[in-house]
């Protein structure tokens, strides 16, 4: 079956700094891996989706993950984090055709001044 | 603006009762799917309906029940409510099965909160 694992449900990041959300999948076939951002009061927001290829894909809002199938990982990152991206994040993992998502917990991250 | 639309945003109900949450999905989209998130279990699955047949069930409740109707928009159905079913229900929906207008990508609506009392 499968599952994701976000370890950590928060994080708390200064303005401009950097910034790396951890996820780790289980899945007996090739993974479709998604990072979801939602806002307070909001839907889910789609920031990338890795389906083949590169291994690391780039997003909205100048989010990237990096798929490294050794470690079954799809860790999201962001090399300066504003204010405006605290939110919280989901990784979620599908399979072709039906798409339904499995996603973690969640991490919500803070942004400090 | 994900394209899709959820009635009602908020709504206060009483044990016992039962609610009709609706979705209407993008245009064009063939698929919708009802995830219910809360504090205790996150985002979980309930139900897929692919061009009005159901095609995925997840952990949805007997006292649950969906449809997809022929224009595409879902309903979903809560009876016999209790205090564990105040959540925020989502509706998302996609391009359907793989190929043609599918992108992978699943678009979520706002949300409808149900508080239970």
């Amino acid at each position: 079956a499968q599952s994701v694992t976000q370890p950590d449900i928060h994080i708390t990041v200064s303005e401009g700094a950097s910034l790396e959300l951890r996820c780790n999948y289980s899945y007996g076939a090739t993974p479709y891996l998604f990072w979801y951002v939602q806002s307070p009061g909001q839907g889910l927001q789609l920031l990338l989706k890795y389906f083949s290829g590169d291994t690391l894909v780039q997003g909205i809002k100048g989010f990237e993950a990096e798929f490294k199938r050794s470690q079954s990982s799809f860790n999201l990152r962001k090399p300066s984090v504003h204010w405006s991206d605290a939110a919280e994040y989901f990784c979620a993992v599908g399979a072709w055709g039906f798409q339904k998502l499995v996603f973690g917990t969640g991490t919500r991250l803070l942004v400090s001044p | 603006d994900s394209g899709v639309t959820q009635t009602p945003k908020h709504l206060i109900t009483a044990t016992g009762q039962r609610v009709t949450l609706r979705c209407s999905p993008r245009s064009g989209d063939l698929s919708v799917y009802w995830y219910q998130q809360s504090l205790d279990q996150g985002l979980q699955f309930l139900i897929q309906y692919y061009n009005g047949e159901e095609r995925a069930k997840g952990n949805i409740l007997e006292r649950f029940s969906a449809q997809q109707f022929p224009d595409l928009h879902s309903e979903l159905n809560l009876s016999s409510l209790e205090l564990g079913d105040s959540a925020l229900y989502f509706c998302a929906s996609s391009g359907g099965l793989a190929g043609g207008s599918n992108t992978g990508e699943l678009f979520f609506g706002e949300g409808s909160r149900l508080t239970v009392l």
